[in-house]
């Protein structure tokens, strides 16, 4: 079993729907959670950040942390065509290990 | 805004030839990390260093060395050049514990 599990989509929704995107992992060390978002033969960069199970809001992002289930969410609201790219979950548990990517979902929002 | 810079954007390169990946960061980070980014694998780890002289294999170190001379800049080294490292490489750099800032990638062809 993978350490975290991320459907690759693609994933296809109209302009303003809501959009859920979510990863599974196994390791129940996990304490720390982030979002990345990666356009096209760009870099990825960081978009939400959180610690331990539990809600965090930034304008249109959610990002939700179920440490029971061992499953991360991120919503979009108000899904833009700007919002077409790469999504990529990630996690590491403590201290100066490294991040453990899920292989990115891809996003397409049709104007 | 931290900035990390790979040299190149593009690079071709032959079979067997010695290739440097140059990457440096502007925000004095610890941490530094290449990864290569491949359709339907994601981001696989190959180095990484969390001190000036240090590193680390990740998952996928066979065939490539580093060298950190210097905090800001991490250099990635493909000792005998193989077709099967064409790829995308990226470029990462981070406080401990902090999320990582990505360069723009270097993507490599090897003929």
């Amino acid at each position: 079993q993978k350490e975290v599990e991320q459907d690759p989509g693609p994933l296809s929704v109209p302009e303003g729907a809501i959009v859920s995107l979510n990863c599974t992992y196994s390791n129940s060390a996990f304490q720390y959670f982030m979002w990345y978002r990666q356009y096209s033969r760009k870099g990825p960069e960081l978009l939400m950040y959180t610690y331990s199970s539990g809600n965090k809001e930034d304008g249109r992002f959610t990002a939700q942390v179920d440490k029971s289930s061992k499953y991360i969410s991120l919503f979009i609201r108000d899904s833009q065509p700007s919002d077409s790219a790469t999504y990529l979950c990630a996690m590491y548990s403590s201290g100066n290990t490294p991040l453990v990517f899920g292989k990115g979902t891809r996003l397409s929002v049709i104007a | 805004d931290v900035k990390v810079t790979q040299s190149s954007r593009y690079l071709v390169k032959r079979t067997g030839e010695k290739v440097f990946l140059e990457c440096v960061q502007d925000m004095d980070h610890e941490n530094m990390f290449w990864y290569r980014q491949d359709p339907g694998l994601g981001l696989r780890l190959i180095y990484f260093s969390y001190d000036v002289k240090m590193k680390e294999k990740g998952d996928i170190p066979e065939g490539y060395s580093v060298s950190r001379e210097k905090k800001e800049r991490f250099s990635l080294i493909l000792e005998s050049a193989s077709t099967n490292q064409t790829s995308m490489y990226l470029c990462a750099s981070s406080f401990p514990g902090y999320g990582y800032t990505f360069g723009s990638g270097t993507r490599l062809t090897v003929v």
